[in-house]
């Protein structure tokens, strides 16, 4: 399997403030993405991290609040914008190993916003 | 498109005792299915998943899940609960093709409680 790194794994954030969440996978991998999980909710996807191209965001996710950078096949970023309580989730990376058919995740980091 | 239901948001049982989750999926080509399982405070680990060979699939910590395709169900089983088995399960369809590849649309989740 495996090994996705999340930085940071919890903080606790000021309204208003931005948060920029990494994501570092062990090895090559061709689709990342990123998920949220609003607190006693299911996950969602937010937007699938394109390498060298901009992500590609689901219904109701926008770039403005949620810019994503994907510079290499091992790395990416998620930034949570001008943030409100409502955003206090759990963001999870997720990367797909085609050959494989399958998806691990990262630890999540989770976030609180105050 | 593709979706998950999971009946029971909240399942208990009792050390021993057999663990069934259930998870039926929509899908218009043929699926692939997961199951994941959350500890608290933890993140998801895959427990196993169904890819178009064998429909019982067996998984890690004891589990299985049989695919049937005339019910559209992907239900997860163990014979015997352990407490250690509490946690949040959440079952998923996998989208393998084109451009959407590798998205996940997953249940709302079953917590799953067991009691000594």
């Amino acid at each position: 399997s495996a090994v996705i790194s999340q930085k940071p794994s919890r903080d606790i954030c000021q309204r208003g403030t931005s948060l920029t969440i990494q994501c570092q996978v062990d090895s090559q991998v061709t689709m990342m993405f990123w998920y949220r999980q609003q607190p006693g909710q299911s996950l969602t996807l937010i937007a699938t991290a394109n390498q060298g191209s901009e992500a590609t965001y689901e219904s109701g996710f926008v770039i403005d609040k949620f810019p994503i950078s994907r510079p290499n096949l091992t790395f990416s970023t998620l930034t949570v914008s001008n943030m409100s309580p409502e955003d206090s989730s759990i963001y999870l990376c997720s990367v797909a190993y085609s050959a494989l058919n399958t998806i691990y995740f990262g630890e999540g980091s989770w976030l609180t916003v105050v | 498109a593709q979706s998950v239901t999971q009946l029971g948001s909240h399942v208990s049982v009792s050390e021993g005792a057999l663990v069934l989750l259930r998870c039926n999926y929509s899908s218009s080509v043929p699926p692939y299915l997961f199951w994941y399982v959350q500890y608290p405070n933890q993140g998801l680990q895959l427990l196993l998943k169904y890819t178009s060979a064998a429909t019982l699939v067996k998984g890690i910590n004891g589990f299985e899940a049989e695919f049937k395709k005339s019910e559209t169900s992907f239900h997860l089983t163990k014979p015997s609960a352990h407490m250690s088995d509490a946690a949040e399960y959440f079952c998923a369809v996998f989208n393998a093709g084109g451009t959407s590849y590798g998205k996940l649309t997953f249940g709302q989740g079953t917590i799953l409680t067991v009691h000594p």
